[in-house]
């Protein structure tokens, strides 16, 4: 059984809908996690960080951390075509290392 | 301009031909690793360098090598590819390797091992 899972959709919503998107994961050491959005053909970039438990509130961008449910959430409100993408959930319980989700292809439709 | 290169963008080898693919940033970072990406899989860290002459690691070691002789390169060295490395790798780097830092990819390198 992988540490992080992530359906990897596709996830189509229509422009202006609210994106969610979750990870589950097993590990309860990791601490940190964190939420990168990769375009196509393009590495990914870090969109969000939240250490521990809580929410998180970046412009158009929610990440939710239930430590308690090993559970981890991203939404992304008021989509846009231009968030069309995968985006990937990473965890760590240490300096250096990350384990990511699988990733969840995103297709907001105008 | 800040950025992280990899070289060569594509590759096609074959079973057991030596490569390496570099990866250079100019940033001045002391954090630098080598991830693999495979559909269904995401991104699975190889190695990290936490700094000159510092290496460990990541989740999928095997059958590579990484070597960080200075602070700005990183160089993936694959003494004796196989297919299962058919895949397509990223270098990132970050200032110190804090989670809460950005860590910059470079653009990829395809490789396909036949």
């Amino acid at each position: 059984q992988k540490e992080v899972e992530q359906d990897p959709g596709p996830l189509s919503v229509p422009e202006g809908a609210i994106v969610s998107l979750n990870c589950t994961y097993s590990n309860s050491a990791f601490q940190y996690f964190m939420w990168y959005r990769q375009y196509s053909r393009k590495g990914p970039e870090l969109l969000m960080y939240t250490y521990s438990s809580g929410n998180k509130e970046d412009g158009r961008f929610t990440a939710q951390v239930d430590k308690s449910s090993k559970y981890i959430s991203l939404f992304i409100r008021d989509s846009q075509p231009s968030d069309s993408a995968t985006y990937l959930c990473a965890m760590s319980g240490s300096w250096g290392k990350l384990q990511f989700g699988a990733g969840t292809q995103v297709v907001v439709t105008p | 301009e800040a950025q992280v290169t990899q070289n060569p963008r594509y590759l096609i080898t074959v079973t057991g031909k030596k490569l390496t693919v570099t990866c250079s940033q100019n940033m001045n970072h002391e954090y630098m690793s080598w991830y693999r990406q495979d559909p269904g899989l995401g991104l699975r860290q190889i190695y990290y360098s936490m700094n000159v002459e510092v290496t460990d690691k990541g989740d999928v070691p095997e059958g590579y090598k990484v070597s960080r002789k200075e602070k700005r390169n990183f160089p993936l060295i694959l003494e004796s590819p196989s297919p299962n490395q058919t895949s397509l790798y990223f270098c990132a780097s970050s200032f110190s390797g804090g989670l809460e830092e950005t860590q910059y990819f470079g653009p990829g390198t395809r490789l396909l091992v036949l």
